[in-house]
């Protein structure tokens, strides 16, 4: 089975501090995404990785940068939390392009 | 107009009864489509994929693609208490894009 690992479930954060979520993917995917959901929102892409050290922006990239190191790994950094950044942030990983999403268990973050 | 469109809900069913799950999409090249089921606090999980006009069947589950239309829809037969979440619909959109749009997704509560 596919697992994508997050890091951490939960998170509580103090505005202005840099906050790093990891995410880790088992299968060799080549694809990963960082959504985050919000209520009535749905899933909103920040940022994908087609490949490593390969990053495109996704619709709501302020505010956010990522990193792609390596294949398995990719983390999502907000530089200066901010209280408009509380959220549900959910990893996926994917095969190919038009392929199933696999994802994560989330990262509940709190910024006050 | 948003790229991927759902009713918020929510809808609410008797048991045993048919739920009927609709979603339009904007995109008139986008190639594949996905129905997620999201329970409270857990990640999406895929249900079905669509990728040509017609119905495609997996159990109790149906996903019907009108391509010209631009609407995909989701029945669900038989419905369960167990089938109360979150059902999200999700689009690829084939150019350019390499990452899934998510509606805001149904929320369906089958009543017991």
């Amino acid at each position: 089975d596919v697992k994508v690992t997050q890091s951490s479930r939960y998170l509580v954060k103090r505005t202005g501090e840099k906050v790093f979520l990891e995410c880790v993917q088992d299968m060799d995917h080549e694809n990963m995404f960082w959504y985050r959901q919000d209520p009535g929102l749905g899933l909103r892409l920040i940022y994908f990785s087609y490949d490593v050290k390969m990053k495109e922006k996704g619709d709501i990239p302020e505010g956010y940068s990522v990193s792609r190191e390596k294949k398995e790994r990719f983390s999502l950094i907000l530089e200066s939390a901010s209280t408009n950044q509380t959220s549900m942030y959910l990893c996926a990983s994917t095969i190919s392009e038009a392929g199933e999403l696999f994802f994560g268990e989330g990262s509940r973050l709190t910024v006050l | 107009q948003k790229e991927v469109e759902q009713n918020s809900g929510p809808l609410s069913v008797p048991e045993g009864a048919i739920a009927s799950l609709n979603c339009t999409y904007s995109d008139r090249v986008s190639q594949s489509f996905f129905w997620y089921r999201q329970y409270s606090g857990k990640s999406p999980e895929l249900i079905m994929s669509i990728y040509s006009n017609g119905d495609k069947e997996d159990g109790r589950f149906t996903a019907q693609l009108n391509k010209a239309s631009q609407y995909v829809s989701l029945l669900i037969r038989d419905s369960q208490p167990s089938d109360s979440a979150t059902y999200l619909c999700a689009v690829n959109p084939g150019t350019g894009r390499r990452a899934l749009t998510f509606g805001s997704g149904t929320r369906l509560q089958v009543q017991p």
